[in-house]
């Protein structure tokens, strides 16, 4: 099962940041925070991930609360094309794991 | 760079048919999953290799899948008798190195549909 909880959906007006949260409160400290997306009839795409520490990239940034049992997936400036479902996902730090997904949180950026 | 490649991107067969699904990952990379989707579903794992060897084989739900990787680089899904059931998108990802560190990379997905 995931480990993580996020809402089913979300709505964001084009221009504005998306804030798309995540629960994980039964992290381990190996466990890492990852997120994709996946747009429609496309494999997923990675995001970015982190640990502990905040993370930002051209893409997006990653706010991880301080006890880690949650975090935050920023989307600056949505634009349409960013419409995708959005996993947040924690994956243990061994060799080989793979990833766990959750259903996800289905983002709609609107006109 | 290119990217993971599936082919075919899409597949249509008939109950009890025998299908092959090929995946080639990112040049350079040595560990490579398969995962399956169902409509409406998250990605759920199959199998993962490291080089040539499957080193972890507990998502394959039956005996019927199998899967190879005889050189380390392309791989291919086998599903033998398939059923109605098995119709889903089925992901292909690949990641540097094994390490729990290493990103996936997800290929585009062969849609299998079977009749």
């Amino acid at each position: 099962d995931a480990k993580t909880t996020q809402p089913p959906s979300m709505d964001c007006a084009e221009g504005r940041a998306a804030n798309l949260p995540c629960n994980h409160s039964t992290i381990s400290g190996n466990e890492y925070v990852y997120w994709y997306r996946q747009i429609h009839s496309q494999g997923p795409q990675y995001i970015i991930h982190g640990l502990k520490n905040n993370e930002t990239n051209e893409m997006a940034s990653l706010i991880i609360t301080e006890d880690r049992k949650s975090s935050t997936l920023i989307l600056p400036h949505a634009t349409l094309r960013d419409t995708a479902v959005y996993y947040c996902i924690v994956r243990v730090d061994n060799y080989g794991q793979n990833f766990v997904f959750g259903p996800g949180t289905r983002l709609s950026v609107l006109p | 760079g290119a990217g993971v490649s599936q082919t075919p991107s899409n597949k249509v067969t008939e109950k009890g048919k025998y299908v092959e699904l090929r995946c080639d990952p990112i040049s350079g990379h040595t560990a490579l999953y398969w995962y399956r989707q169902s409509l409406g579903q998250g990605p759920e794992f199959l199998i993962y290799f490291q080089g040539t060897g499957a080193a972890d084989d507990s998502g394959l739900p039956n005996d019927r899948f199998f899967a190879v990787r005889p050189e380390g680089s392309v791989s291919t899904l086998k599903i033998q008798r398939t059923e109605r059931g098995d119709s889903a998108v089925y992901l292909c990802a690949s990641s540097l190195t094994a390490s729990g560190r290493d990103t996936q990379y997800f290929g585009p997905g062969t849609r299998l549909t079977v009749l």
